[in-house]
C-alpha cells in the first residue's frame, strides 16, 4: 500500500449502536498515525496520536487500535451518539519532520 | 488560547485574480503547516514552517503560489493567476515539535474555501 485508504466511504449508524472503520496505511517508514474529527463548519479535531505496534488509545466512547506490521488501525465508536456525526481522518506520517499523509476520511452520520 | 484562526473563510475570485489567505496559529508554536483538500480526497501537503524558515514544499506547489511566515508568527499563502483547479479548501495547521518528534500533534484552523469562477 503506497497511499493511505479508508474504509467505508461512509456509513448510517443507529443511535445507540456501536462502529467501527478502517485505516489502511503504508508498513514501511512509519513514524506515527493520527485520526481527526471533522464536523462540518469546524476545524479538524485531533482525537489520538499513536505511535507504537499495539497502540490502544482511548477518549470517551471513542477508542483506536494500530497493527504497524500490517499496516493498519481500527477507530471504534461504541454507543453512537448524533453528535458524532462527523468525517473521520486518518493520517498517515512517514516523515520524521511530521508531514502527514491524509486518507479520503470515513463520513458517519448517527441518526436518533 | 483561541486555537489555530484562518482569514477569511470564504473566498469567491474570478480565473486570472491573486488571493491571499492568512493563517493565525496557535501562540507560540514553532511550526506551520499548510495543506489543500479537494472535493472527495483528504487533506493534501503543500508546505510546511519551522519558525520563519519554509522547510518543505509538494510538487503541488506550483510557481503561482508562495508561502511566507515573517517573524514566525502568522503566515500567509498567496495564489496568483488563480485557475478553476485552485478551487479547494485551504487548511492551515500548527504544532509545538523538535525534530523527530513522533508525539507531535496538529492543530487545525477552520480553513478557507476558495472558489474560482
Amino acid at each position: 500500500i503506497l497511499n493511505v485508504e479508508q474504509s467505508p466511504q461512509s456509513l448510517h449508524v443507529q443511535e445507540g449502536d456501536s462502529t467501527n472503520f478502517t485505516c489502511s496505511f503504508p508498513s514501511s517508514n512509519f513514524y506515527a498515525l493520527h485520526w481527526y474529527r471533522w464536523e462540518t463548519a469546524k476545524s479538524p479535531e485531533a482525537l489520538f496520536v499513536m505511535t507504537l505496534n499495539g497502540d490502544e488509545k482511548k477518549k470517551g466512547r471513542i477508542s483506536a487500535t494500530l497493527n504497524t506490521k500490517e499496516g493498519y488501525s481500527y477507530l471504534y465508536i461504541k454507543g453512537s451518539q448524533p453528535e458524532d456525526s462527523a468525517t473521520y481522518l486518518c493520517a498517515f506520517r512517514a516523515d520524521s519532520w511530521g508531514k502527514l499523509q491524509f486518507g479520503a476520511g470515513t463520513q458517519v452520520v448517527v441518526t436518533p | 488560547d483561541t486555537g489555530v484562526s484562518q482569514d477569511p473563510r470564504h473566498k469567491i475570485t474570478k480565473r486570472g485574480q491573486n488571493v491571499t489567505f492568512r493563517c493565525d496559529p496557535i501562540s507560540e508554536h514553532n511550526r506551520l503547516y499548510w495543506y489543500r483538500q479537494t472535493l472527495g480526497q483528504g487533506p493534501e501537503f503543500l508546505t510546511y514552517f519551522q519558525n520563519e524558515a519554509q522547510l518543505e514544499k509538494s510538487r503541488l506547489l506550483s510557481d503561482r503560489f508562495s508561502a511566507e511566515r515573517p517573524k514566525g508568527s502568522f503566515s500567509t499563502l498567496e495564489i496568483q493567476r488563480t485557475e478553476q483547479g485552485d478551487s479547494a479548501m485551504y487548511l492551515c495547521a500548527s504544532s509545538l515539535a523538535e525534530y523527530r518528534d513522533f508525539e507531535e500533534t496538529q492543530y487545525f484552523g477552520p480553513g478557507t474555501r476558495l472558489l474560482v469562477l
